[in-house]
């Protein structure tokens, strides 16, 4: 069975763009979850995926958004991004909601970096 | 603020001797705690866990401790290997809230020395 994949594992940004970053759960789980990992806080939760509903939120500023699809697939979006975005996101897919921390699994993450 | 705290950046450790790494935590609502161990350009992957029902949970090599009074718990490896050099973070979350989101603490860089 094929792990969680990110895309794109890299990227680059000026201060004031936008990105979209893209996850892809395990087949046949239906939650998603995104993290952002920086060295000074370690991982934070920013939202939860379920069925298309977000089911659970972090304490980040309106700039970071997110979808689900049908097909459980999910993106995060965040706008007018700033230097401190800088950080590598994380997501997680899980089959049921709100899944207990070993029934996670990491995808290898997107490193965004804002200049 | 920082519920869940890991207040070793780093650790080294010779090869074959036991890895201790600690975390402490502060809201006492969290009720089931995990471990991840976590290499260069891949993502965390589960390690072990414990339920506060629990004091000890051993998995091979791997033993977790937790500490309900001190709100403490920490992670043994014995003996190391070379293999366990990684980022261990350790987690925490409420299970039966029905908000089962994890918070995770910064992490501590383990090396070990062969």
């Amino acid at each position: 069975k094929a792990g969680v994949t990110q895309t794109p594992r890299y990227l680059i940004k000026t201060r004031g763009q936008q990105v979209t970053l893209s996850c892809s759960p395990i087949s046949g789980h239906r939650s998603v979850s995104w993290y952002q990992q920086t060295p000074g806080q370690g991982l934070q939760f920013l939202f939860e995926y379920f069925s298309e509903t977000q089911r659970n939120k972090g304490n980040f500023p309106g700039r970071f958004s997110g979808r689900q699809f049908s097909n459980s697939r999910s993106e995060m979006n965040v706008s007018t991004l700033e230097l401190g975005d800088s950080a590598l996101y994380l997501c997680a897919s899980s089959q049921t909601a709100g899944g207990r921390g070993d029934t996670q699994y990491f995808g290898p993450g997107t490193r965004l970096t804002v200049l | 603020d920082q519920q869940v705290k890991q207040n070793s950046p780093s650790l080294s450790v010779q090869e074959g001797r036991i890895s201790i790494l600690n975390c402490d935590y502060t809201n006492s609502m969290f009720d089931y705690f995990l471990w991840y161990k976590k290499y260069p350009a891949e993502g965390p992957t589960f390690l072990i866990s414990i339920s506060s029902i629990k004091d000890k949970n051993e998995d091979g090599r791997f033993t977790v401790f937790l500490n309900k009074s001190a709100k403490h718990l920490s992670l043994h490896i014995v003996p190391s290997q070379p293999g366990d050099s990684a980022v261990y973070f350790c987690a925490a979350s409420r299970s039966n809230s029905g908000n089962e989101k994890l918070t995770f603490g910064t992490g501590t860089r383990l090396t070990i020395i062969p």
